[in-house]
This record gives C-alpha cells, sequence and structure tokens, in this order.
C-alpha cells in the first residue's frame, strides 16, 4: 500500500523564521511528488518534483526531492502571516495520488 | 484556467438518504477523481476514472460508488448516508498523464 507521511503535523513560527516541511514516501511506480497549500478551500498547486537534487523555487519558497532516500522538503523563508495554512504533500504513483495528512503551519505576527 | 466546479459547497442530509454529489471540469480531462478530507487523516481516495465509463476504486470505496456518463461530470454517490460519512468532499481532475491536477472547492456535507 502506498504511504506518505509529512512532519511535523503542526508547526507554529514568528514571523520572519524560516522554516522545513518533510515529506517520506513509500510508492510503487513513483511518477512524481506535488506540494500544495491548502487554506480555507481547495488545495492549490505549489511545486511538482520528479528528479531528484534539483531545487524548485517560487519567491520565498523552494523545494527538493531525494528519490534515493525517499522524501523531499519544503522551505519557506522569511515566513509571513499569509504563509499559514495547511501544507500537503502528495506522490504521483499507480496513476493516483496518495496524500500525507498535512502539516499545518502557524505564523504568528 | 482549468475549473473543476463541485455543485454543493454545504450539504446537510440525513442518515439512510441517498446523496449525490456532483463535479464537472471544463478542461476536456481524461481522469477525475474523489477524495474525502478529514482531521488528522489527510486527504484519501474513494474513487477515480480515466474515461467515460471507467471506474477504479481507491482506498476507501466501501459505501461509495460513482458515475462517468460524461467525460465532463464525475458524480459520488452515497448510497445509504451513515454519520461516518460526515467529511469534506474535493473531486480533482487532470490529463490522461496525470499532470496539475486541479481540484474543486469541496462539499463539506453533514450527515444527521
Amino acid at each position: 500500500e502506498d504511504k506518505v507521511v509529512q512532519s511535523p503535523l503542526s508547526l507554529v513560527v514568528h514571523e520572519g523564521d524560516t522554516v522545513t516541511l518533510n515529506c517520506s514516501y513509500e510508492v510503487t511506480n513513483f511518477r512524481s511528488l506535488l506540494w500544495y497549500k491548502q487554506e480555507k478551500k481547495a488545495p492549490t498547486f505549489l511545486f511538482m518534483l520528479t528528479s531528484s537534487g534539483i531545487e524548485k523555487k517560487s519567491g520565498r519558497l523552494s523545494s527538493i526531492l531525494d528519490k534515493k532516500e525517499l522524501f523531499s522538503i519544503l522551505n519557506i523563508t522569511a515566513t509571513q502571516t499569509g504563509d499559514s495554512a495547511v501544507y500537503l504533500c502528495a506522490v504521483d504513483g499507480n496513476e493516483k495520488l496518495t496524500f500525507g495528512t498535512g502539516t499545518r503551519l502557524t505564523i504568528i505576527p | 484556467d482549468v475549473k473543476v466546479t463541485q455543485s454543493s459547497r454545504y450539504l446537510v442530509k440525513r442518515t439512510g438518504e441517498k446523496v449525490f454529489l456532483e463535479c464537472v471540469q471544463d478542461m476536456d480531462h481524461e481522469n477525475m477523481f474523489w477524495y474525502r478530507q478529514d482531521p488528522g487523516l489527510g486527504l484519501r481516495l474513494i474513487y477515480f476514472s480515466y474515461d467515460v465509463k471507467m471506474k477504479e476504486k481507491g482506498d476507501i470505496p466501501e459505501g461509495y460508488s460513482v458515475s462517468r456518463e460524461k467525460k465532463e461530470r464525475f458524480s459520488l454517490i452515497l448510497e445509504s448516508a451513515s454519520t461516518n460519512q460526515t467529511s469534506m468532499y474535493l473531486c480533482a481532475s487532470t490529463t490522461g498523464d496525470n499532470y496539475g491536477y486541479t481540484f474543486g472547492s469541496g462539499t463539506r456535507l453533514t450527515v444527521v
């Protein structure tokens, strides 16, 4: 059975801090790993990673994949209150997405 | 922009009722998915479909069925709603290569 584990489950930091969110997986027929941000509604897409060691970057967010050790990290630098959300990791394998439980990030002003 | 529309944002139904959750996408995507999201459990796949009239069971199909009579529409059916089916239901669609999933806004279903 495919499995995706995220840690920590929740995180509370002060504005301006840097955070690292973790995602490990066990999936057969791996195709890609995706990160989503979910506020009040549906998840919104952040990154898709398919190759090891290549960092994807979008503003203050960045992510990297290690296909040998089967994990990914999502970094957010200089956090802002608008970064408060649940961050979901999902792995595309066996022609479907398997999600982790998410990390709830709270940024204190 | 791809749009995935779920017919209801909030729904309250009684135990034993038959419930239909509708999802429509407007970008000719082949693949459509139904997930439920519960606190501490994340998103779990209920059913998915690769084409019209095709369906595959996900991780938690019990108590649910689906219908895909047209490419753009994927319906989730609760044959006899139970209180443990109270949840947020999310529909998603993607192209045949499974890149770029797009989610609907979700339906929060409460079964009383």
